[in-house]
């Protein structure tokens, strides 16, 4: 199985609303991100678990809150976000033994009104 | 120096012809260099990687030229068809572990015609 999934694959939220992102793999991968990215633009790292630890975030704002529950789920808590939060969200995965590659799954597209 | 600058950023093509993206970087630590293609309302997909001990990678229709010195790198698309429309990134990273970042490129939207 190399296949990164992510849920829901769109959201439509208020500012004043609380939801999460889901992402999931089974290749193994020990490091999984989350990246932002809006349209025509390249994808913009938020955050990157290594061993279900935190190691990189970006300066990312409060009002997303990642979350590393075991080795193969990642989540990404939403809460009092601002219309310019709509974008697409990616999770990405990558062995920490051995190559480079970075598996990305099919985002989520969230709409902050 | 984390910059990636790609280019061109919009490229139209015949089907059958030979479009080509070109990327350079600055960091001389970047020691993997992928190339991803995304689709509209996709996550981008790995099409193909290069590491700098090597001048050249080919895959199907598709091949990466590197060259070390000139800290620059190039897709080239044989035979482009028109499925092979989408935006391809170029990226770089460097490091290991959890600590790896990816450098993504500004994009290349490729336009293939029938």
């Amino acid at each position: 199985d190399t296949e990164v999934t992510q849920t829901p694959k769109h959201l439509v939220m208020g500012m004043t609303n609380k939801k999460s992102l889901k992402c999931e793999q089974h290749m193994g991968h020990r490091a999984m991100y989350w990246y932002k990215q809006k349209a025509k633009k390249p994808p913009e790292l938020m955050f990157v678990y290594s061993y279900e630890k935190l190691s990189i975030n970006e300066s990312v704002p409060s009002r997303f809150s990642p979350e590393c529950p075991n080795s193969s789920l990642l989540n990404l808590h939403l809460h009092a976000l601002q219309p310019e939060d709509s974008a697409l969200y990616l999770c990405a995965s990558r062995g920490l033994a051995g190559g480079n590659e970075q598996f990305f799954g099919p985002g989520t597209r969230l709409t902050v009104l | 120096q984390q910059q990636v600058k790609q280019s061109p950023q919009s490229l139209i093509v015949q089907k059958g012809g030979i479009p080509i993206i070109n990327c350079a970087y600055e960091n001389t630590a970047f020691d993997y260099f992928p190339w991803y293609q995304q689709f509209p309302g996709k996550g981008p997909a790995l099409l193909i990687a290069i590491r700098p001990d090597v001048s050249e990678k080919k895959e199907g229709r598709f091949t990466i030229s590197f060259n070390k010195s000139a800290k620059q790198f190039s897709l080239h698309i044989m035979d482009s068809q028109p499925g092979d429309s989408a935006t391809y990134f170029c990226a770089a990273s460097g490091g290991s572990g959890g600590y790896q970042k990816v450098t993504f490129g500004t994009g290349t939207k490729l336009q293939v015609i029938p």
